[in-house]
């Protein structure tokens, strides 16, 4: 398995702008996390879902933020507007049932100018 | 009460050296505790992980030492390798906070660095 992707890897966008992050979990994973990482804050969870239900979204900053899971293959974060307090790196990560265990993808560097 | 508590910041050792990183919880609801292991510009990737009904896990080089009475749990880092530096993460978490599986409280994180 190719392990969670993510893209794109860099964003570099202006203050204001939408911002959409992408996530494609590993096959047959039925969990589905968003994490930011600052240097301050460190690891955050920003949300989760299971079996492509938002179980919960307590640690989404603000109605900026928006995330979707349409289907068990695909999910997006999406920042409208942008503001430079958002830059982070943004990781998502899968995980299956019982296991506990949680396999981040290389993470989104995200820059708000 | 749900956070996690991680300590040092930042450890230096010399190679072969034993490198430990603690960490301390209040919610007695968790069960389950990982280590995770983050290299620059890289995902956290986990590295060993533990559940209360033991006191101690060890998988290679790295072990688990857990104390459920002083809720207390660390990673030890036998026979340090400048290739083990990087930034490690604990993290707690409970099968009662949602789901199956539940949500990962991280630490802040240790920046390990090992010396030739």
């Amino acid at each position: 398995d190719a392990g969670v992707i993510q893209s794109p890897r860099h964003e570099v966008t202006e203050m204001g702008q939408e911002v959409t992050l992408r996530c494609k979990p590993i096959s047959g994973h039925d969990y589905l996390f968003w994490y930011r990482q600052t240097m301050m804050r460190g690891l955050e969870l920003l949300i989760y879902f299971n079996n492509n239900v938002p179980i919960d979204d307590s640690g989404m900053p603000e109605d900026r933020f928006s995330a979707k899971m349409p289907n068990a293959s695909f999910s997006t974060l999406k920042i409208q507007p942008s503001e430079p307090r958002d830059s982070a790196v943004y990781f998502c990560a899968s995980g299956e049932g019982l296991s506990y265990e949680q396999y981040f993808g290389p993470g989104t560097r995200l820059t708000v100018t | 009460q749900q956070q996690v508590k991680q300590s040092p910041q930042s450890l230096i050792v010399q190679k072969g050296g034993i490198s430990i990183i603690n960490c301390a919880y209040e919610n007695t609801a968790f069960d389950y505790f990982p280590w995770y292991q983050q290299f620059p510009g890289k995902g956290p990737a986990l590295l060993i992980a533990i559940r209360p009904d033991v006191s101690e896990k060890k998988e290679g080089r790295f072990t688990i030492s857990f104390n459920k009475s002083a809720k207390q749990f660390s990673l030890h880092i036998m026979d340090s390798q400048p290739g083990d530096s990087a930034t490690y993460f604990c993290a707690a978490s409970s099968s009662f906070y949602g789901g199956s599986q539940g949500n990962l409280i991280f630490g802040k994180g240790t920046k390990l660095s090992v010396k030739p």
